[in-house]
């Protein structure tokens, strides 16, 4: 079944410094979801990528699909302490009928000292 | 304001027992899923229903069942609690029309198998 593999698996920063996570997958996705978790808490949801090459930004958070739509990024600049948790890539779920199954990816902890 | 609740929020069960997990959202979506999070695994998927009276097999099904008779409840139900299903489990929903299809996740359950 389809993979979503996601790096690095934990990432500790200094406040101010910038962040990046990848996910990749070995099939074509048409489309790629992002979730953060805080300590403690649920998933959350981001924001979601369907175009070949789409860019999207929310403040300090940017993120990337990939031209052949088999990769994607999220990177963070001037990380805060806020900035603190857990974040997933999500692509679709392969395996019959899928109205809205998700495959995850492994997640990437990110710490921030201040 | 919809939500989606689970209960309870921890549980220390027995190995052997009969364990359900609830799950109840008032979005009133069609769709809805269990996952485990553990360590370095990320979210996999248990079970999922795309509506009344259906149920699909996650990757990691194997002593776990899930019954959906009505459009607000999934509940989990652990057939004989094993020490591998220690964990925290979260319900999510997430509507079968539209593009985006983004989840909404309970806030957990810890589960402790001893």
């Amino acid at each position: 079944g389809q993979q979503v593999m996601q790096i690095p698996q934990y990432q500790h920063v200094q406040e101010g410094e910038d962040f990046t996570t990848y996910c990749n997958s070995s099939t074509t996705l048409s489309n790629i979801q992002w979730y953060k978790q805080r300590p403690g808490g649920h998933p959350v949801f981001l924001i979601q990528l369907v175009k070949s090459g789409e860019v999207k930004k929310q403040k300090r958070l940017t993120f990337q699909f990939g031209e052949a739509k088999k990769n994607s990024s999220l990177h963070i600049t001037a990380t805060q302490t806020t900035d603190v948790g857990t974040y997933f890539c999500a692509g679709p779920g392969t395996g019959g009928t899928s109205y809205g199954k998700l495959t995850f990816g492994q997640g990437t902890i990110l710490t921030v000292h201040p | 304001d919809a939500e989606i609740t689970q209960s309870p929020r921890h549980k220390i069960t027995e190995t052997g027992r009969q364990v359900t997990l609830a799950c109840h959202q008032t979005w009133n979506h069609n769709n809805m899923f269990w996952y485990r999070q553990d360590l370095g695994h990320g979210l996999r998927l248990i079970h999922y229903s795309y509506g009344v009276q259906d149920t699909n097999k996650g990757e990691v099904s194997d002593g776990y069942s899930v019954s959906r008779s009505n459009t607000e409840d999934l509940p989990l139900t652990l057939e004989s609690a094993a020490s591998s299903q220690t964990s925290v489990y979260f319900c999510a929903s997430s509507d079968r029309t539209g593009f985006l299809r983004e989840q909404y996740f309970g806030p957990g359950t810890r589960l402790t198998v001893t």
